[in-house]
């Protein structure tokens, strides 16, 4: 296992088109999260799935936004009708349900919306 | 709602010297972890130390240890020894009952040969 991975690792599009980023986790992980980092900022929450179920999801997630993990294996992060502000790096990670154990990251997917 | 505050955007040191990074928290559970990760330029995001709320004694690990204040919500990590290596944000992390981390806003370390 290599690790969280994510695809793709950027992606420019035009604004009002809609995009979808993957994540896979480490295998045995079945915590998934996903966050945003813009620049100069901390990554910020956006939700995070145990195994298949969403348990929670941020209020920076509006309507336009919905993630899934089916089977609880990959997940996947869309953006409907994307927005210049939507410009950022979404960052996806992965850990075991313990409140101590590290979270994996993976590398992110630069989105520009020009 | 948990906040982590880094004061320091920026700091600067030289090589093999030792620098301390600066992050206090503000938060009203008594269980929970503070974690200091690395982000080199381009780089994912690699886990540095860990520490338990409940634990006094500090986490140490090689070069990297962190002085964690739990009356005054601080948590600091010093890296000793500096390397050219070291350079990179680095993110300090809170994760309480809600099982997501919560991060601050960065600094980002220079190390100077």
């Amino acid at each position: 296992d290599t690790g969280v991975s994510q695809d793709p690792r950027h992606k420019i599009t035009k604004r009002g088109q809609n995009v979808t980023f993957r994540c896979d986790p480490i295998s045995e992980h079945n915590r998934l999260y996903w966050y945003r980092q813009t620049l100069g900022q901390g990554p910020e929450f956006l939700t995070y799935f145990q195994n298949e179920a969403q348990l929670e999801k941020s209020r920076l997630l509006s309507d336009r936004f919905s993630a899934e993990r089916p089977k609880g294996s990959f997940s996947t992060l869309e953006i409907q009708r994307t927005e210049q502000g939507d410009s950022a790096m979404y960052l996806c990670a992965s850990s075991l349900r313990t409140m101590n154990t590290e979270a994996f990251f993976g590398q992110g997917t630069r989105l520009t919306v020009v | 709602a948990q906040t982590v505050t880094q004061s320091q955007p920026e700091m600067s040191v030289q090589e093999a010297e030792t620098v301390t990074l600066s992050c206090t928290y503000d938060t009203s559970e008594s269980d929970y972890y503070l974690f200091w990760y690395k982000q080199p330029p381009s780089r994912q995001m690699i886990l540095v130390i860990r520490q338990e709320a409940y634990k006094q004694q500090n986490a140490t690990e090689n070069r990297f240890s962190v002085n964690f204040q739990k009356a005054a919500k601080s948590f600091s990590l010093k890296i000793s020894d500096s390397q050219l290596g070291d350079a990179a944000m680095y993110f300090c992390a809170y994760r309480g009952g809600s099982e997501k981390l919560v991060f601050g806003k960065g600094t980002k370390l220079t190390v100077n040969p």
